[in-house]
């Protein structure tokens, strides 16, 4: 793994409760993603991070906010996670600066299940 | 909208055989075509890639066939092994901060 680390790794939640995921990189990537893996989805963005404070909204926004205060944290939280949001997530970073960082590197990933 | 479309879902070979994976896009803005390697319990990783002035590209066993036209582009394993099982998923690339959108994978199991 890319220098990416995902936590936790395992967490059960009950619907209604807040939930945030953390993803944390060590390569000083400027780009920061995050992800969901359903069965017979892929992967599909979530939101996604430009730089520190700087964020946008992917394809499957809805129930999610993030944060980047700093260039090696991105959290993903679910404000109120409901059973639909039961998924494996997954953290990834890129950086446009060189050829060999211009493409995204996953990290381990995160099995969240809301009850 | 389902801007990427992989198959087969499921791929059954034997040691040896050259399992083929194919997807198919619809925007023409893409600008780079990445193949990703999913091992059960793992995150996905970057297999091999292209981009769309190039028409085929070859790493070890692993080679990506692009046709630009057709706006296809396929994934070949020669000489496959059984710790080429895994599940396999396509991606296309756009925008500013190079976002990925995947294909639904194809689960890839080579027998012995």
């Amino acid at each position: 793994d890319a220098g990416i680390t995902q936590s936790p790794r395992h967490k059960v939640t009950e619907t209604g409760t807040p939930v945030t995921l953390r993803c944390h990189q060590t390569e000083n990537h400027r780009y920061m993603y995050w992800y969901r893996q359903d069965p017979g989805h892929g992967l599909r963005l979530i939101h996604y991070s430009y730089g520190v404070k700087d964020t946008d909204k992917g394809e499957v926004s809805d129930g999610y906010s993030v944060s980047r205060s700093k260039t090696e944290d991105f959290l993903l939280t679910l404000e109120s996670a409901t059973s639909s949001q039961t998924s494996v997530y997954f953290c990834a970073i890129s950086d446009p600066g060189k050829p060999s960082t211009d493409t995204q590197y996953f990290g381990p990933g995160t099995r969240l299940t809301v009850l | 909208q389902q801007q990427v479309k992989q198959s087969p879902q499921s791929l059954i070979v034997q040691k040896g055989g050259i399992p083929i994976i194919n997807c198919a896009y619809e925007n023409t803005a893409f600008d780079y075509f990445p193949w990703y390697q999913q091992f059960p319990g793992k995150g996905p990783a970057l297999l091999i890639a292209i981009r769309p002035d190039v028409s085929e590209k070859k790493e070890g066993r692993f080679t990506i066939s692009f046709n630009k036209s057709a706006k296809q582009f396929s994934l070949h394993i020669m000489d496959s092994q059984p710790g080429d099982s895994a599940t396999y998923f396509c991606a296309v690339r756009s925008g500013s901060a190079r976002q990925l959108t995947f294909g639904s994978g194809t689960q890839l199991t080579v027998l012995p």
